[in-house]
């Protein structure tokens, strides 16, 4: 069964980091491109990160040059390093899997990021 | 490319059909998924290739349309359909999804 668990969640302040993880199981994770999508309160989705199995990286261009994308392979990890946090940014975070084209089969139940003084 | 889905809400009773739709702001030819979202959990795709039914998913679910419109059909809604549904267009980048529809019981 495949299974993506996020954690790292929680309260920031405006201009403060946060490190999000993603835990995959039940698939080959190496093969398969990766993504981080959000939710602002009363907001639609929107893709903030991506990753290919071997390290491409795809970035909107609202978290461009503040937030990084990486993998590790070989523990079957997905994280989202984000820098200077604003408060636009506070939303639900999920991990997706990347499936075909472009869409996602499967997600986690989402991590909750909040930037506020 | 802008989507924008119709009704914001929309209020049905268990064993009626429920028709949403999604409009892309320029053509995304079939390039439109549907997702279901339900409180606390994650989207669950529906349909993908805007008429291709997902794994395992019902075939009380349909999907049609091209170009700039698009259709979710939901034949007769059980009680674990009641949910919100988001259109998405993955022609173009940056991918984007509508604002998404509620379905609530009438």
């Amino acid at each position: 069964e495949v299974q993506l668990l996020e954690s790292g969640g929680g309260l920031v302040q405006p201009g403060g980091s946060l490190r999000l993880s993603c835990a995959a199981s039940g698939f080959t994770f190496s093969s398969l491109s990766m993504y981080w999508v959000r939710q602002a309160p009363g907001k639609g989705l929107e893709w903030v990160s991506g990753i290919t199995g071997d390290g491409g990286t795809y970035y909107g261009d609202s978290v461009k040059g503040r937030f990084t994308i990486s993998r590790d392979n070989s523990k079957n990890m997905l994280f989202l390093q984000m820098n200077s946090l604003r408060a636009e940014d506070t939303a639900l975070y999920y991990c997706a899997r990347l499936v075909g084209v472009s869409n996602f089969d499967h997600w986690g139940q989402g991590t909750l990021v909040t930037v506020s003084s | 490319i802008v989507m924008t889905q119709s009704p914001a809400t929309l209020s049905v009773s268990p064993g009626e059909r429920a028709t949403l739709s999604c409009r892309a702001s320029q053509s995304v030819n079939s390039n439109l998924a549907w997702y279901q979202h339900k409180p606390g959990q994650g989207p669950r795709l529906l349909i993908y290739s805007a008429s291709t039914r997902a794994t395992d998913i019902p075939a009380r679910f349909s999907g049609s349309g091209s170009g700039t419109e698009f259709t979710l059909t939901i034949s007769s809604l059980q009680s674990e359909d009641f949910a919100v549904y988001f259109c998405h267009q993955y022609k173009n980048w940056p991918r984007t999804f509508g604002p998404g529809t509620k379905v609530d019981i009438k």
